[in-house]
């Protein structure tokens, strides 16, 4: 069970906008600390997409951001496209664990 | 460029040990601030942090994997180890080494190895 907490699925028309939230808890998200995001497409390594509030990579498209308000984070993407089917993870970092945690993942369906 | 690459064995039985190699490159453990770190994930499953070690050789470790886990570095050949004992089927998964910025997120990972252990 992973510490910060993401719906398994969610799904979108192309053109839409869809959010996939992470909640976590006082010791990580709630402490303070930012929330990253990664994008990891089927057999491949996950790769940075956001980091905090809203620094985006190099050639990540200014479709995707991020949001954090108290104990929970917010990715959201509008203009949905087929190529943005995915699977999403939030990161944080847990004062409570010493430790660097993740959420379960939210699976991307482009309907 | 920022390149790490995972190495290792690809199967190994329960109960013996595992030992991956991440070999990187663009970058250098000697540099004050720098880290290498170990993720792992289980096929269909999540990602799970394992280990961390920085420049100046500190170290940390999952809290529920600590006592199984040893991570070390070799500037000079750029590369890091991180051994795991007592291998457990549950613990197959693909195992990834990454580079940590500023200690907040991981912006360059490695392709991963996938370990799968035999009972």
């Amino acid at each position: 069970q992973s510490v910060l907490t993401q719906p398994p699925s969610v799904s979108g028309a192309p053109g839409q906008k869809i959010t996939i939230s992470c909640t976590g808890t006082s010791s990580n998200i709630g402490a303070g600390y930012d929330v990253h995001w990664y994008q990891q497409f089927q057999g491949t390594a996950p790769k940075l997409l956001i980091s905090g509030t809203g620094n985006r990579p190099s050639g990540v498209p200014d479709r995707f951001s991020g949001s954090k308000s108290g104990t929970s984070a917010s990715l959201a993407i509008t203009g949905l496209q087929a190529e943005d089917e995915a699977d999403y993870y939030c990161q944080s970092y847990d004062s409570g664990l010493s430790a660097w945690v993740f959420g379960g993942g939210t699976k991307l369906t482009v309907l | 460029q920022i390149t790490l690459k995972e190495s290792g064995p690809t199967v190994v039985k329960a109960t013996q040990t595992l030992t991956l190699t991440c070999t990187f490159s663009g970058f250098s453990l000697s540099t004050s601030g720098v880290g290498v770190s170990w993720i792992r994930q289980p096929p269909g499953k999540a990602l799970e942090w394992l280990a961390l070690i920085y420049w100046d050789d500190d170290k940390r470790y999952s809290p529920s994997l600590k006592s199984r886990l040893t991570i070390t570095k070799d500037p000079s050949k750029n590369q890091v180890v991180l051994t795991m004992t007592n291998m457990d089927p549950v613990d197959t998964a693909t195992y990834y080494c990454a580079r940590p910025y500023n200690s907040i997120y991981f912006d360059y990972w490695g392709q991963g190895t996938l370990v799968t252990v035999s009972s």
